[in-house]
């Protein structure tokens, strides 16, 4: 059982704006700026995002977005493209020197 | 060309061993910590363990500490995940992955290893 929480489904049609919210405590993503988003899609390697709550690596879109309040971290995904159907896994490290991942997104490009 | 490669994975029994490399090629893997993911048939990732840069610092999580033991040879470039006592629960496919800026951004992961523990 994840101690990070995100809602289990987005969904969207293609154009529109979402955010996808990761909570945690203020001793994993309240407490340190070392939260991730990953994409997966089915039967692929998870790729990486965001980083460091809102830093992108390079070739990731800018219509991918971080941000983080508190113990709450966000993910948001502008102009929304049926390519962007995936799940998505918010990352924190933690108080523990251990890292965790939320239990993942399911968004639908209606 | 940068990439991480799984090996080593399969069906074992409970109670038994298993041991998963990661070859890493492209880039400096001694300059990067290394991590193991895993994720049990049709559900979310799992963090399972992390090693510094040089070997010298290594971090599991609860549920595999004190059965996995994570090492690295820096000099073949290879990483290694010993898996013993293995139980139906440790059934995931093992994602290898590079730590990009210390702060467990995984920004570049192996293709996996299936492993299946069931008697």
């Amino acid at each position: 059982q994840s101690v990070l929480t995100q809602p289990a489904s987005v969904s969207a049609s293609p154009g529109q704006s979402i955010t996808i919210s990761c909570t945690g405590t203020d001793s994993d993503i309240g407490g340190y700026n070392y939260v991730s988003w990953y994409q997966q899609d089915p039967g692929k390697a998870p790729k990486l995002i965001i980083y460091n709550v809102s830093d992108r690596p390079s070739g990731v879109s800018n219509r991918f977005s971080g941000s983080k309040s508190g113990a709450t971290a966000s993910l948001t995904i502008s102009g929304l493209q049926a390519e962007d159907e995936a799940d998505y896994y918010c990352s924190s490290y933690t108080s523990s020197y251990i890292y965790v991942f939320g239990p993942g997104t399911k968004v639908t490009v209606l | 060309q940068v990439q991480l490669v799984n090996s080593g994975g399969g069906v074992v029994q409970p109670g038994t061993s298993l041991r998963l490399s990661c070859a890493a090629s492209g880039f400096a893997f001694n300059n990067y910590p290394m991590h193991w993911v895993r994720q049990a048939p049709g559900k979310g990732l799992e963090w399972v363990a992390v090693i510094s840069y040089d070997g010298n610092l290594k971090l599991y999580a609860d549920s595999v500490t004190g059965r996995f033991t994570l090492s690295r040879d820096n000099s073949k470039n290879t990483l290694y995940l010993r898996m013993d006592s293995l139980r139906p629960e440790d059934t995931a496919v093992y994602y290898c992955a590079r730590d990009l800026s210390g702060g467990g951004a995984h920004d570049l992961w192996g293709q996996g290893s299936l492993v299946t523990v069931t008697s």
